[in-house]
């Protein structure tokens, strides 16, 4: 069974500094890899997704992530933060036909 | 891009009564729909994969006669707790696969309170 790890529960950083929210994942296979943001009570919306194609995936709002193979690590970066990307972060894998298996989320608190 | 609705966003009822919970696709068809449960401050976890026309495939540990999933047309999935009970407040989020890109979307989610 695939799995991600999200290695961080919560992340603080000061407005207009970088961000860097890990996850690393557990694939047999070529593995395809998501981040999503969750504002509170809301939905998910998809930031970016990584499908064997390039290693560095460009999304939404500036943030980006590296697929690493040989640290099968997934790690979701922005170089400066804004007020408004506070929110919780997932980082997801696809265990098959649209199925999704998240991590176990990490709050991103952004202090001005 | 593509809307999924869902409705209520949040439902306040009382022990024993049942609730449903609609998830429709506004701008497409989707075959395949998915609902997942969250827990305060913790993750998505999946609890069925319903396609359209037919029975909702249910995860380990997921009681269908509690949990019942109705795919009955490709815009409109629906969830209905049964005799619901204070440990199935919860917050509820459903997916929707397009039938042409496959890709998902996702509704902005059903706050259940049960009291």
């Amino acid at each position: 069974a695939q799995s991600v790890t999200q290695l961080d529960s919560h992340v603080s950083v000061s407005e207009g500094t970088p961000v860097l929210l890990r996850c690393n994942y557990s694939s047999s296979y070529s593995p395809s890899l998501f981040w999503y943001v969750q504002h509170p009570n809301k939905g998910l919306q998809l930031l970016l997704k990584y499908t064997s194609a390039a290693t560095l995936v460009k999304g939404i709002n500036g943030f980006e992530a590296e697929f690493k193979k040989s640290e099968t690590s997934f790690h979701l970066t922005k170089p400066s933060a804004h007020m408004s990307d506070a929110a919780e972060y997932f980082c997801v894998v696809s265990e098959g036909f649209q199925k999704l298996v998240f991590g176990t989320g990490t709050r991103l608190l952004v202090s001005p | 891009g593509a809307v999924v609705s869902q409705h209520p966003s949040r439902v306040i009822c009382k022990s024993g009564t049942s609730v449903k919970i609609e998830c429709r696709s506004l701008d497409f068809q989707a075959t395949t729909m998915f609902w997942y449960r969250q827990f305060p401050k913790q993750s998505l976890m999946l609890m069925a994969t319903s396609n359209e026309g037919s029975k909702a495939t249910y995860e380990q540990g997921v009681e269908k006669d509690k949990f019942l999933i109705n795919h009955a047309s490709l815009t409109l999935s629906t969830l209905t707790v049964t005799s619901a009970h204070p440990e199935d407040s919860s917050f509820y989020i459903c997916s929707a696969a397009s039938g042409g890109t496959g890709e998902l979307f996702f509704g902005e989610g059903s706050r259940l309170t049960v009291l």
